[in-house]
């Protein structure tokens, strides 16, 4: 059973140009967070979604970066216009069950770093 | 609003020696609280996971402890070894966070052979 998979592993853009982050869970798997993680700094949330449905966007900035998980296919973070400052790792996670079980542990993916020139 | 603060940032021991990684959090209303392990440029291997009703859990030569009252989890790393060189995370699953966890900043660990 194969982990978390994201690509690209490290991606280079130019200011004001599009980034798109992929996040393949782990089979079986319906429930996806992305996080991000700013140098010198912690994971931060940024979003929860279910196929086809944002759960909990509460962590995502309010401008430019929009994420989805369709019915087929990968998850994807999309970022808008880039700026230095989103120049960070970015995590993808993913669980089988809908939050809320002590047990539950969340999986996550190598991250893609996106480096912002 | 949930807070992790994890003391000290970083953390440099000769091998052999025992490791002590502390953890704070401000809201004792969560589900678990969960160790990481994060090596340079890769992502996060879990290593522990305490489910609120627990106090410790243990695997192998690591021992977490959960003290909800207090709002601390504590990390014990026994006869540390050279690869157990890494950042370690706590994160925290609040009832009301709706499967969202909260991180601390991490302790970075240099195990010296």
């Amino acid at each position: 059973n194969a982990g978390v998979m994201q690509n690209p592993r490290h991606l280079v853009r130019r200011r004001g140009q599009e980034a798109r982050l992929r996040c393949s869970p782990m089979k079986g798997h319906s429930h996806v967070y992305w996080y991000r993680q700013l140098p010198e700094e912690g994971l931060k949330f940024m979003v929860y979604l279910q196929k086809e449905n944002i759960i909990d966007e509460s962590g995502m900035p309010k401008e430019r970066f929009s994420a989805e998980f369709p019915k087929e296919g990968p998850s994807i973070l999309r970022i808008q216009q880039v700026v230095r400052g989103d120049s960070a790792a970015y995590f993808c996670a993913s669980s089988p069950h809908q939050p809320g079980r002590p047990q539950e542990t969340q999986y996550f993916g190598p991250g893609t770093r996106l480096l912002v020139l | 609003k949930q807070e992790v603060t994890q003391i000290p940032a970083a953390l440099s021991v000769p091998e052999g020696e025992n490791l002590v990684l502390n953890c704070s959090f401000t809201d004792s209303a969560i589900y678990n609280l969960q160790w990481f392990r994060q090596d340079p440029g890769k992502g996060l291997t879990s290593l522990l996971l305490i489910q609120s009703s627990q106090r410790e859990q243990t695997s192998g030569r690591l021992n977490a402890s959960l003290d909800k009252s207090s709002g601390r989890s504590t990390l014990y790393i026994a006869a540390s070894q050279p690869g157990d060189s890494a950042t370690y995370l706590c994160a925290a699953m609040t009832t009301d966070s709706w499967g969202k966890l909260q991180f601390g900043a991490g302790t970075q660990v240099v195990v010296t052979p």
